[in-house]
């Protein structure tokens, strides 16, 4: 069975750019969160859909966004890229989302904002 | 919100020798989940624990689910080199409703083992 497979693996962007990142959850999966991972503030929720639909949303200013396809597929976008976005952006799918909390992510997106 | 407190931060071991880190919380999880992330890869599921108490067992990994909720703790035994990584002990973030996607995670534990 393919995991969550996430593209591009590796982008350098401006400030000021926008980036769209994009992830294929595991077949059957209906549930995608993302998370951003950087050495200071560790694991952070970004984000989860289900359906097409999001149900949660973590702290992070609007600039960041996502959508979820019909066939389950992912993307999140994130605007007007400041310094700070520099991470790696991790995509993770689940069957249903919810409190098993057992996600399995992808290998991650790296950003890199100069 | 939420925290998990992990430590040790940091090990630096031996190959054949056992490690053991440890997750605290100030609230109640219901149910624990301990990662292993390698470098340039996304964090793998090792255990996942769903009651209070439980002990699973991965091959050389075992976890604990505390008896409180409030703490979990993962073993590795006669560790090898590819055990190298950061481990990373984990929970759903249901305060108040369905955590839905949403995992609070600890600030992990970098393994080195020494060959």
């Amino acid at each position: 069975k393919a995991g969550v497979t996430q593209t591009p693996r590796y982008l350098i962007k401006t400030r000021g750019q926008q980036v769209t990142l994009s992830c294929s959850p595991i077949s059957g999966h209906r549930s995608v969160s993302w998370y951003q991972q950087t050495p200071g503030q560790g694991l952070q929720f970004l984000f989860e859909y289900f359906s097409e639909t999001q149900r949660n949303k973590g702290n992070f200013p609007g600039r960041f966004s996502g959508r979820q396809f019909s066939n389950s597929r992912s993307e999140m976008n994130v605007s007007t890229l400041e310094l700070g976005d520099s991470a790696l952006y991790l995509c993770a799918s689940s069957l249903q989302g919810g409190n098993t909390g057992e996600l399995f992510f992808g290998e991650g997106s790296r950003l890199t904002v100069l | 919100g939420q925290q998990l407190n992990q430590s040790p931060q940091s090990m630096f071991i031996q190959e054949g020798e056992d490690v053991s880190m440890n997750c605290t919380s100030s609230s109640i999880f219901n149910t624990w989940l301990w990662y292993k992330q390698e470098p340039g890869e996304g964090p793998v599921l090792l255990i996942a624990l769903y009651k209070a108490g439980e002990l699973t067992s991965n091959g050389r990994l075992t976890a604990q689910f505390g008896i409180t909720r409030k703490d979990s703790f993962l073993n590795i035994s006669a560790s090898i080199p590819s055990d190298v990584g950061i481990y990373f002990c984990a929970g759903p973030s249901n305060a108040g409703g369905t955590s839905y996607g949403k995992l609070t995670f600890g600030q992990g534990t970098i393994l080195t083992v020494h060959p």
